[in-house]
This record gives C-alpha cells, sequence and structure tokens, in this order.
C-alpha cells in the first residue's frame, strides 16, 4: 500500500470555480502534513502546510481529519495561474517525506 | 542565494555507463534528499542525509550511491546506469527535517537522464 495516496485527476474547472482535493495516508504516526504545487517540468514548491486545526492563506484552504488519515486542500475563485499538479507530503519515520503522485488541476478560461 | 543547485541539467547514457548528479545548497541546511520522479509515481525518496557525515537508504536505493561530501553538497553516483534509472531526479534540502509543519524542503530544478 502507498504510503500517501491521491486521485490523479485532472480536474478541469473554469475560473472562478470552487475545487477540492483529498489525500489520504497510512501512517497514524505521521505528525507533518504538506501541500506542495508543482508547474509542468518544473521542481516542486510549499504550497502550505496544514495543521490540525486546519489553516487558510488566501483563497486556499487546508483541513486534516487524523481520525480518517486523510488531508484536503480547497481553491476557492480558481485562477488560470492555478493550473499546476498538487502533491500531497507526509512525513514518515524522522527526516522522511512522503510524496503523493499528485492531482493535476487545469483551470480554462 | 542561489538556493539549490543541481548539475548537469540534461543526461543521456548508455547502459552500463556511471555518472555523478551534483547537488549544492547555500541555505546552510543540515538535511539534504535525492528524489526521482516518474510518470504517474509521484517522487519517490532514494537517499536522505540528515546531517553532514550520515547518509541513509529511502524507499528506491538499489543501483545508486551517495556522499555527503560536506553540509553544503550531496552527490548521487549511479555506477552502472539501467534504462529502468532514466527518470527526473530531483535534490532538496530542509533545515532540519520534517519533525514539524514549519519544515519546509526547498528543491533544485531537477536533473532529466535518460538512459538508452
Amino acid at each position: 500500500r502507498k504510503e500517501v495516496e491521491q486521485d490523479p485527476g485532472p480536474f478541469n474547472v473554469p475560473e472562478g470555480a470552487t475545487v477540492a482535493f483529498n489525500c489520504t495516508y497510512s501512517n497514524s504516526a505521521s505528525q507533518s502534513f504538506f501541500w506542495y504545487r508543482q508547474d509542468c517540468r518544473k521542481e516542486p514548491k510549499l504550497l502550505m502546510s496544514v495543521y490540525s486545526s486546519g489553516n487558510e492563506d488566501g483563497r486556499f484552504t487546508a483541513q486534516l481529519n487524523r481520525a480518517s488519515q486523510y488531508i484536503s486542500l480547497l481553491i476557492r475563485d480558481s485562477k488560470l495561474s492555478d493550473s499546476a499538479t498538487y502533491l500531497c507530503v507526509v512525513n514518515g519515520d524522522f527526516n522522511k517525506f512522503y510524496f503523493g503522485s499528485g492531482t493535476k488541476l487545469n483551470v480554462k478560461p | 542565494n542561489a538556493g539549490v543547485t543541481q548539475t548537469p541539467k540534461f543526461q543521456v547514457l548508455k547502459t552500463g555507463q556511471s555518472m555523478t548528479l551534483q547537488c549544492a545548497q547555500d541555505m546552510n541546511h543540515n538535511s539534504m534528499y535525492w528524489y526521482r520522479q516518474d510518470p504517474g509515481m509521484g517522487l519517490r525518496l532514494i537517499y536522505y542525509s540528515a546531517s553532514e557525515g550520515t547518509t541513509d537508504k529511502g524507499e528506491v536505493p538499489n543501483g545508486y550511491n551517495v556522499s555527503r561530501l560536506n553540509k553544503r553538497e550531496f552527490s548521487l553516483r549511479l555506477e552502472s546506469a539501467a534504462p529502468s534509472q532514466t527518470s527526473v531526479y530531483f535534490c532538496a534540502s530542509s533545515e532540519v527535517g520534517p519533525r514539524t509543519a514549519e519544515e519546509t524542503q526547498y528543491f533544485g530544478p531537477g536533473t532529466r537522464l535518460l538512459v538508452l
């Protein structure tokens, strides 16, 4: 079983739409959770960390559900520039990060 | 600050050839990582180094060796390249590792490797 699983998409949405991605993780001992963004043929970059109480950064909201072992990312008022692949990342043993395979988002005009 | 740099950007090898991928960071980070990214597979950890002088295996270490030359540099060596090692290789660094939600990994631009 993979450490981190994501729906690969693609999610095709119009500008202005709200879109949500989920991610499940297998290690109940994981403590740190992140969403990274990766543009085509580029390196991943941190979008936001995910805190137990949930957190928001502008149009982006991240939630953590420890009981069900899943993380979500909500994007409101989608922009063309949000088109990218979104990677869910969870820590495993000390110093190891586990990446999901990514969810591709296409925002259309 | 350059952040994380990797060389080369592209490489074509024949089966059985060897090569070393270089990575350097100028952020004074303790932890460094090598990943490979294949279509539909996400990033998989090859090796990591929690601090200068230490290295440990990740998920997919077979066929690779690493050297943490100093705090700045972490190299990945393919001793005898195989077509299955065709991939995009990313180096990353972080201050101390994923112990808190504050920890950020910074990635290099990647090396695209084709093994024929």
